[in-house]
């Protein structure tokens, strides 16, 4: 069964540091990988989206990595903001564009 | 629409009974999805839509869920005989043909007592 983990599962931090959120999957023959946000009761909205020839994207002071050889995936927030509070999830396409996710990082940043 | 629609947005349903739960995607997106979403969890895929048909519905737990899209834009998700087991948050979203990018809804929030 093809999974993917994200570590840690809930994260802490004062507003203004830089953080790492990390997501491995094992399935090295994923299309692409998608970080997305939900906050809570809403939906996902769809943050940023590696294709599986890309290494990184970046949006803002989000920016995201893609490593397919170790099965690894980090997004990195700079700058964190109170605003950035949500849950982290992050997800690769599997077959004709099923989606499989991690169970997300739950993430606080306080003032 | 602007977004992915759904509804209801909160349903509160006894153990037994039966549930539609609607979706209406972006206009013009032909790929449409379903998704649970447990508390805690991270999304599980149930089934997707390419224009009318069921393209994948390897995610359906059981013969209790059944989804429809007749038209190629609204979908509905049928539960029969609802199990306390089957509450948690009912996800919809649409991609158009050409992008990637994937657009989700608010969810249907689905408790079986």
């Amino acid at each position: 069964k093809q999974e993917v983990t994200q570590i840690p599962a809930a994260l802490s931090v004062p507003e203004g540091e830089n953080l790492v959120l990390n997501c491995s999957f094992t399935d090295s023959a994923i299309y692409n990988l998608q970080w997305f946000r939900q906050d809570p009761g809403k939906g996902l909205t769809s943050l940023l989206l590696i294709q599986s020839s890309q290494r990184e994207q970046t949006s803002g002071r989000l920016n995201a990595s893609l490593d397919k050889s170790s099965g690894r995936s980090t997004l990195y927030i700079a700058a964190s903001q109170p605003g950035d509070s949500a849950t982290y999830l992050c997800a690769y396409i599997q077959g004709a564009q099923k989606l499989v996710f991690g169970q997300g990082t739950r993430l606080t940043i306080n003032p | 629409g602007a977004g992915v629609s759904q509804t209801p947005s909160n349903k509160v349903t006894e153990k037994g009974k039966y549930v539609e739960l609607r979706c209406d995607p972006i206009s013009g997106h032909t790929a449409l999805y379903w998704y649970r979403q447990s508390l805690g969890q991270g999304p599980e895929f149930l089934i997707y839509f390419q224009g009318t048909g069921a393209a994948d519905d390897s995610g359906l737990p059981n013969d209790r869920f059944f989804a429809v899209r007749p038209e190629g834009s609204v979908s509905t998700l049928k539960i029969q005989r609802t199990e306390r087991g089957d509450s948690a948050v009912y996800l919809c979203a649409s991609t158009s043909t050409s992008g990637n990018t994937i657009y989700f809804g608010e969810g249907s929030w689905l408790t079986v007592v």
